[in-house]
């Protein structure tokens, strides 16, 4: 079974830019979760995706946005990049229910210059 | 509000001593609590879970984790340490009944292994 899978791995932006990032979860997995982890703040919960419906919101700036397509594929956005959002960002996917186990994908590492 | 503390940022230990990290939580109600590793360049992996019922959880890679609801505790436990656990480990609390996914993290403790 493939695990989660997420696009780019790597990203490179400058200030005032926007971005999209990509997340495939496991085949079956409804629920998709995005986690933004940097050195100074650790990991913190972005937002929940379950069957196209925003399900949690964390405490981040509306230039944070995201959406899950009907194959449960989740994009993220982020509009005017700042410095400050250069991090990993995570997602996470499960069968939906809080007591499944949440799969991690490896990240996409963006750095705002 | 749900937190997580990990009052460890570093420990070491040598290969095959006993390893305990850290964990204090703050939760209204009976929390889901969760114990995930991550290796430098990968993304988290699950070692265990705690939603009810027996109070010491096994997980993989022979740890296991206790719930004390007395102490608001829930610490990771390997009797034997191996060069190859050397990583990051993060503690964290989720909601319990209908409340999605959303976890709350701590800050995480760096594992360095001596050989």
């Amino acid at each position: 079974k493939a695990g989660v899978t997420q696009t780019p791995r790597y990203l490179i932006k400058t200030r005032g830019q926007q971005v999209t990032l990509s997340c495939s979860p496991i085949s079956g997995h409804r629920s998709v979760s995005w986690y933004q982890q940097t050195p100074g703040q650790g990991l913190q919960f972005l937002f929940e995706y379950f069957s196209e419906t925003q399900r949690n919101k964390g405490n981040f700036p509306g230039r944070f946005s995201g959406r899950q397509f009907s194959n449960s594929r989740s994009e993220m956005n982020v509009s005017t990049l700042e410095l400050g959002d250069s991090a990993l960002y995570l997602c996470a996917s499960s069968q939906g229910d809080n007591t499944d186990t949440q799969y991690f994908g490896p990240g996409t590492r963006l750095t705002v210059l | 509000a749900q937190s997580v503390t990990q009052p460890d940022i570093h420990i070491t230990v040598s290969e095959g001593a006993s390893l305990e990290l850290r964990c204090n939580y703050s939760y209204g109600a009976t929390p889901y609590l969760f114990w995930y590793v991550q290796s430098p360049g990968q993304g988290l992996q699950l070692l265990l879970k705690y939603f009810s019922g027996d109070t010491l959880v096994q997980g993989i890679k022979g740890f296991e984790a206790e719930f004390k609801r007395s102490q608001s505790s829930f610490n990771l436990r390997k009797p034997s340490v191996h060069w190859s656990d050397a990583a990051e480990y993060f503690c964290a609390v989720g909601p319990s009944g209908g409340g999605g996914n959303k976890l709350t993290f701590g800050t995480g403790t760096q594992l360095k292994v001596e050989l």
